[in-house]
């Protein structure tokens, strides 16, 4: 158990909704990432916040957004959905590290939101 | 560009030594990570390398050359719960993931 939680585990949904996936991070940690990981893809990063903030932006779509609150927990934001975007959505949080946050810190993953699109 | 390279697919025995090799090209370097992932479940770290040579690790170790752009995970005494992907994610200006490589244990 890396100390990550993310909800729910599965959302089953339709084309054209909505769904919102929440992460809360591991104590203390400042960092959230998020990513998708589908079969012929891979890991993808989409996003990063810190502390509140948008720190780093991967291969997001400008239909997912993603906000981290003032508690550290963040949620990612999906909608207009399409059959494509059935996929593991995983999220990510690593320490706080003096001088902000560095590629180079390690992240703990949480066990993943598996969204099917139908 | 960022590219990572490594075998998608490797089958080992119980016992046995693996070698998982990945070369990359990344804007910076910054070190490079190991994770291993069951198939569904959450990536979780392996190991860190941020100078040339060998780490060990109980049955794994990772190698990092800098300059070859080039490292490998080295597992050991296989067991069947070593069967899983292992994802190379060298950290440049981000850390970047490649695609892993599906490693098959059998008895």
């Amino acid at each position: 158990d890396s100390g990550v939680t993310q909800t729910p585990k599965h959302l089953i949904t339709a084309t054209g909704q909505r769904v919102t996936l929440r992460c809360s991070p591991r104590s203390g940690d400042l960092s959230v990432y998020w990513y998708q990981q589908s079969l012929d893809q891979g890991l993808q990063f989409l996003i990063q916040y810190y502390n509140g903030e948008e720190r780093a932006k991967g291969n997001i779509l400008e239909r997912f957004s993603a906000q981290q609150f003032p508690d550290l927990h963040s949620e990612l934001n999906l909608s207009s959905l399409e059959l494509g975007d059935s996929a593991l959505y995983f999220c990510a949080s690593s320490a706080w590290t003096s001088g902000g946050p560095r590629p180079t810190d390690t992240q703990y993953f949480g066990p993943g939101t598996r969204l099917t699109v139908l | 560009g960022q590219n990572i390279d490594q075998p998608t697919e490797m089958t080992a025995t119980e016992g046995a030594i693996v070698q998982i090799n990945c070369t990359y090209q990344t804007s910076g370097f910054n070190g490079l990570f190991w994770y291993q992932q069951h198939a569904g479940e959450a990536p979780t770290f392996l190991s860190y390398n941020v100078l040339d040579g060998l780490e060990e690790k109980g049955r794994f170790s990772s190698f990092l050359s800098r300059s070859k752009g080039y490292s490998y995970l080295l597992l050991k005494e296989l067991q069947m719960k070593d069967s899983a992907s292992y994802l190379c994610a060298p950290a440049g200006t981000a850390l970047i993931f490649g695609k892993g490589t599906t490693l098959s244990v059998s008895s």
